[in-house]
């Protein structure tokens, strides 16, 4: 089965940048979406088909998707955007859904 | 608005069922697939089964088949997951959520299924 392999966290200063990846096989000929969750909330779209951003979402927001490594970054952090980051997939060969293991952003 | 509000969670013992429902308003339900995705208590997401617009096709993760089916009922804006022989491991809470195929663009607040003796 298609494995997404994320860091389990990324600290970073309010103002500064974040960058969180999502590792997989030849990820880039797939098309990556990212979702944040903050606590006790449901997840909610960031980023979708690598690099687009769903209305609402801020521009500090963005991806990217290229070889075996596509990119959530975050710019001018804030404490805010402290939460929870999943990358996901479809997996096209298996008809399922995956989703990567998940990275804590932690403001400091 | 778009608004998906899941139902029918709650305590099950091992080897049990369970229906959950989503009832979706605020959009064109017959136009978008429909998914299940689960999280187990402090544990990440997980992609659970889709469904087609006209319920056509279906898919799930290997662990639920055979024993989970997905299903829905346009003219009542509604998603279904009809879970049997529950096991422990399938304790979570389950999200039903809007989008493609392979993306979910909105999700509703969730359901807490845990299976226990």
């Amino acid at each position: 089965s298609y494995v997404l392999t994320q860091p389990p966290s990324v600290s970073v200063a309010p103002g500064q940048t974040a960058r969180i990846t999502c590792g997989g096989n030849n990820i880039g000929s797939k098309s990556v979406h990212w979702y944040q969750q903050k606590p006790g909330q449901a997840p909610v779209l960031v980023v979708y088909d690598d690099s687009d951003r769903p209305s609402g979402i801020p521009e500090r927001f963005s991806g990217s998707n290229s070889g075996n490594t596509a990119t959530l970054t975050i710019s001018r952090v804030e404490a805010g955007d402290e939460a929870d980051y999943y990358c996901q997939v479809w997996d096209s060969s298996s008809g399922t859904g995956v989703f990567g293991t998940g990275t804590k952003v932690t403001v400091l | 608005e778009v608004q998906l509000v899941e139902s029918g969670g709650g305590l099950v013992q091992p080897g049990g069922s369970l229906r959950l429902s989503c009832a979706a308003s605020g959009f064109t339900f017959s136009s978008y697939w429909m998914s299940w995705v689960r999280q187990a208590p402090g544990k990440g997401l997980e992609w659970v089964a889709n469904i087609k617009q006209d319920g056509s096709e279906k898919y799930y993760v290997d662990s639920v088949k055979g024993r989970f089916t997905i299903s829905r009922d346009n003219a009542k804006n509604s998603l279904y997951l009809q879970m049997n022989s529950l096991r422990a491991e399938d304790t979570a809470v389950y999200y039903c959520a809007r989008g493609r195929q392979d993306r979910f663009d909105y999700w509703g607040q969730g359901t807490l299924v845990t299976v226990s003796s």
